[in-house]
């Protein structure tokens, strides 16, 4: 099976910009998490989707937003890039989304905001 | 979802036997206690998962004592390749909670010494 993939890998935007971000899980897989890691507060859930309901959101401003199309595929944007929001975005799947089940994770996306 | 405590950082020469303990004191009947491995710039890895006694597989063991408040994860012969971020999680692999995101907490930096 293929594993998580996410496009781009690397972005860069200046401040003001809003960015989109995309994901493709796991065939198979119905649930999708993102992720944001920065060094200085390590990895932080952003929200998770399963069939294309956004089930839960971490605490982020709602400059934060995402979806899930019905093939799973799922898509994050970012609306008014802050110099903040430089970090490494990560994606991750698993088949139903609880909170003991193996979370599969793509290489991320690497995001720098000048 | 049950807390984990973990230590911040650990060193190991190559060649030594690393184990690096979890405390989840509040786990629930139904969870079960799960590993994962991040490499810098990487997402995290599953490394092995357990819920009592003892699972071994091809890269760790998993030792959970019998009252399940903690577990160790033992990397036997580490090379420097395992210096990584190793992070404890606990959960049910079915149960959602709406109001409890996945956390993955600081982790455990360890790094193997030539």
């Amino acid at each position: 099976k293929a594993g998580v993939t996410q496009t781009p890998r690397y972005l860069i935007k200046t401040r003001g910009q809003q960015v989109t971000l995309s994901c493709s899980p796991i065939s198979g897989h119905r649930s999708v998490s993102w992720y944001q890691q920065t060094p200085g507060q390590g990895l932080q859930f952003l929200f998770e989707y399963f069939s294309e309901t956004q089930r839960n959101k971490g605490n982020f401003p709602g400059r934060f937003s995402g979806r899930q199309f019905s093939n799973s595929r799922s898509e994050m944007n970012v609306s008014t890039l802050e110099l903040g929001d430089s970090a490494l975005y990560l994606c991750a799947s698993s088949p139903f989304g609880g909170t003991g089940d193996t979370q599969y994770f793509g290489p991320g996306t690497r995001l720098t905001v000048l | 979802l049950a807390k984990t405590t973990q230590p911040i950082s650990m060193d190991s020469y190559e060649g030594q036997e690393v184990n690096i303990t979890c405390s989840h004191n509040n786990i629930a009947t139904n969870d079960y206690i799960t590993w994962y491995q991040q490499f810098p710039s990487q997402g995290p890895r599953f490394i092995i998962q357990g819920y009592k006694t003892k699972v071994t597989n091809e890269v760790a063991s998993l030792f959970i004592p019998a009252d399940r408040k903690s577990s160790t994860l033992s990397l036997p012969r580490v090379s420097l390749s395992d210096t990584a971020v190793y992070y404890c999680l606990v959960g049910d692999f079915l149960s959602y909670s709406g109001n409890t995101p996945l956390v993955f907490g600081k982790g455990t930096r360890l790094s193997v010494i030539a």
